[in-house]
């Protein structure tokens, strides 16, 4: 079974311009959460997505937005970018077994955004 | 506010040594504590985790050590080899918090083993 797959791996943008990701969760599991890693703040959670709404969202400007499509797929939308929104952006599905979420999430590779 | 409290935040150890990576938390809530191995380009991968209900989980050279009382755990890994040389995070959720479920994360460990 394929992996959590993450696109584009690398991006270079300017400061003030929007910026959008995509996931590809594994198949079969139907919660996709994006975390930020940077080397000062390491990993943070964003949000997480199940059947196409938000669930639950971290402590991240609204300049920060996600959406899920029906087949599970999920971006994340960073508007007016800043220099310290140089980071991994990470994506990790998880699988629901009878309506249950299974706590184990598993990580895409990740998507390196450098801001200049 | 660090709920996830990790130690050291790099650690070298000589080939067959013993790498010992502490984590302490300050929520109780917290029910499931996963260990994740981290190499330069990659994604995070789950390496271990154990609940609450036990005080030690082993998988290969990888042990978690769990105390409940003292809100600490700790990643032994035993007979180190050059190819463990990663990051490794521990992280803690709480997964009966439904909608608000998400994974706190450790700041992470550099180990490096030498040959």
């Amino acid at each position: 079974k394929a992996g959590v797959t993450q696109t584009p791996r690398y991006l270079i943008k300017t400061r003030g311009q929007q910026v959008t990701l995509s996931c590809s969760p594994i198949s079969g599991h139907r919660s996709v959460s994006w975390y930020q890693q940077t080397p000062g703040q390491g990993l943070q959670f964003l949000f997480e997505y199940f059947s196409e709404t938000q669930r639950n969202k971290g402590n991240f400007p609204g300049r920060f937005s996600g959406r899920q499509f029906s087949n599970s797929r999920s971006e994340m939308n960073v508007s007016t970018l800043e220099l310290g929104d140089s980071a991994l952006y990470l994506c990790a599905s998880s699988l629901h077994h009878r309506g249950v979420r299974q706590e184990t999430q598993y990580f895409g590779p990740g998507t390196r955004l450098l801001v200049l | 506010q660090q709920q996830v409290k990790q130690s050291p935040q790099s650690l070298i150890v000589q080939k067959g040594g013993i790498s010992i990576i502490n984590c302490a938390y300050e929520n109780t809530a917290f029910d499931y504590f996963p260990w994740y191995q981290q190499f330069p380009g990659k994604g995070p991968a789950l390496l271990i985790a154990i609940r609450p209900d036990v005080s030690e989980k082993k998988e290969g050279r990888f042990t978690i050590s769990f105390n409940k009382s003292a809100k600490q755990f700790s990643l032994h890994i035993m007979d180190s080899q050059p190819g463990d040389s990663a990051t490794y995070f521990c992280a803690a959720s709480n997964v009966g918090s439904g909608s608000n479920y998400k994974l706190t994360f450790g700041k992470g460990t550099l180990l490096t083993v030498n040959p």
